[in-house]
């Protein structure tokens, strides 16, 4: 089963920064928070990823709530080519898989 | 990055043939390859981890029977669809680990359709 909540969709102008946010309660103290994101027909796109201290790359920033129960994945400029299914997945630990949830279908409106 | 070619991208067959699916690690030797089904607007499923050299291991609810995976090197591991009938189709995605807590890297995909 999946171990995150996300909300099912977000809208964003384009420009703006996109928030996505996830739910995490149960994580166990060893596991990561992953992101990816799935554009349509594609094979999803590694993002970020982090275990208990904020990330930020070329792509985006994750912040990870103290308590680690939650995470906000972050797209400082978002672009119509941001459009995309997200995924927040948290890492199974010692299976070496990922479980995939429902995600956020985020659309970057013009 | 570690990239991962699938062929083919798409494929058209017959109700009761066969699909072979391939995913290559173009730059990294996998030792471990997992394989995907999307249903349209649906999640990605896990199907099966793919282990070089070795079974593969199948999540519950999948028949390994009829989707037969072959990991014999480590840069190639292939999905086949065996008597593929319309409920089979399905966009299949296979991924690459590239270390126990790292990041996967995911092929483009393959459309099946089974008419």
């Amino acid at each position: 089963d999946a171990k995150t909540t996300q909300p099912p969709s977000m809208d964003c102008a384009e420009g703006r920064a996109a928030n996505l946010p996830c739910n995490h309660s149960t994580i166990s103290g060893n596991e990561y928070v992953y992101w990816y994101r799935q554009i349509h027909s594609q094979g999803p796109q590694y993002i970020i990823h982090g275990l208990k201290n904020n990330e930020t790359n070329e792509m985006a920033s994750l912040i990870i709530t103290e308590d680690r129960k939650s995470s906000t994945l972050i797209l400082p400029h978002a672009t119509l080519r941001d459009t995309a299914v997200y995924y927040c997945i948290v890492q199974i630990q010692g299976a070496q898989k990922l479980v995939f949830g429902q995600g956020t279908r985020l659309t970057i409106n013009p | 990055g570690a990239v991962v070619s699938q062929h083919p991208s798409r494929v058209i067959c017959k109700s009761g043939t066969s699909v072979k699916i391939e995913c290559r690690s173009l730059d990294f030797q996998a030792t471990t390859m997992f394989w995907y089904r999307q249903f349209p607007k649906q999640s990605l499923m896990l199907m099966a981890t793919s282990n070089e050299g070795s079974k593969a291991t199948y999540e519950q609810g999948v028949e390994k029977d009829k989707f037969l995976i072959n990991h014999a090197s480590l840069t190639l591991s292939t999905l086949t669809v065996t008597s593929a009938h319309p409920e089979d189709s399905s966009f299949y995605i296979c991924s690459v680990l590239t270390g126990p807590n790292e990041k996967l890297f995911f092929g483009s995909g393959t459309q099946l359709s089974v008419l």
